[in-house]
């Protein structure tokens, strides 16, 4: 139980182009759900906290407008990078919280989506 | 402010036993996870400690100490598979996770 599918698992794209990421949660409803990124050889940092009905939570220093993220159903989120830029190329990974389960719940990730800008 | 320290990382052999440690202040505590995270790969979940004490599954345990900020991963008969980074994180007072920056587990025959 608790699979989370992430889309596509590895894009290679132009510059300039804008990329959208999708996870879903196959076996539950999330109404939370999280987006990382992780460069090579470093920890996940949070990119945002995606809640579904409303606005996603973006941390500190993470441009909203660049990175959009929809959360219209209860199983399925989507990060958008926009206008896409070498410096954007990254491991994105997104992880969800079962609804019915506590808040001590581990976070069920996806298995994460390699960018690669040209 | 919030942080968890763990070591960037550790050298064992096969067969042998490692305990990864962990230290955390964080704002309030609601739990302690231990993930694996193999290269190139998403983290999967190891284990979860919010009481003091040691946690058994089967080669993996986790130990908490509240009052001391303190949790180690004990990794026992090592096998090469078990090269990965090991992260720890802590549900803080707000139940976020607060992530430490991960060990790189080198095993070497």
């Amino acid at each position: 139980g608790a699979v989370v599918s992430q889309h596509p698992s590895w894009v290679i794209c132009k510059s300039g182009t804008s990329v959208k990421i999708e996870c879903r949660s196959l076996d539950f409803q999330a109404t939370t759900m999280f987006w990382y990124r992780q460069f090579p050889k470093q920890s996940l940092m949070l990119m945002a906290t995606s809640n579904e009905g409303s606005k996603a939570t973006y941390e500190q220093g993470v441009e909203k407008d660049k990175f959009l993220i929809n959360h219209a159903s209860l199983t399925l989120s989507t990060l958008t990078v926009t206008s896409a830029h070498p410096e954007d190329s990254s491991f994105y990974i997104c992880s969800a919280l079962d609804s019915l389960q506590g808040a001590t719940q581990p976070q069920h990730f996806g298995d994460g989506t390699r960018l690669s800008i040209l | 402010g919030q942080n968890i320290d763990q070591p960037t990382e550790m050298t064992a052999t096969e067969g042998a036993i490692v305990q990864i440690n962990c230290t955390y202040q964080t704002s309030g505590f609601n739990g302690l996870f231990w993930y694996q995270q193999h290269a190139g790969e998403a983290p999967t979940f190891l284990s979860y400690n919010v009481l003091d004490g040691l946690e058994e599954k089967g080669r993996f345990s986790s130990f908490l100490s509240r009052s001391k900020g303190y949790s180690y991963l004990l990794l026992k008969e090592l096998q090469m598979k078990d090269s990965a980074s090991y992260l720890c994180a802590v549900l803080d007072s707000n139940y976020q996770l607060i992530w430490g920056a991960g060990t790189k587990l080198i095993i070497k025959p």
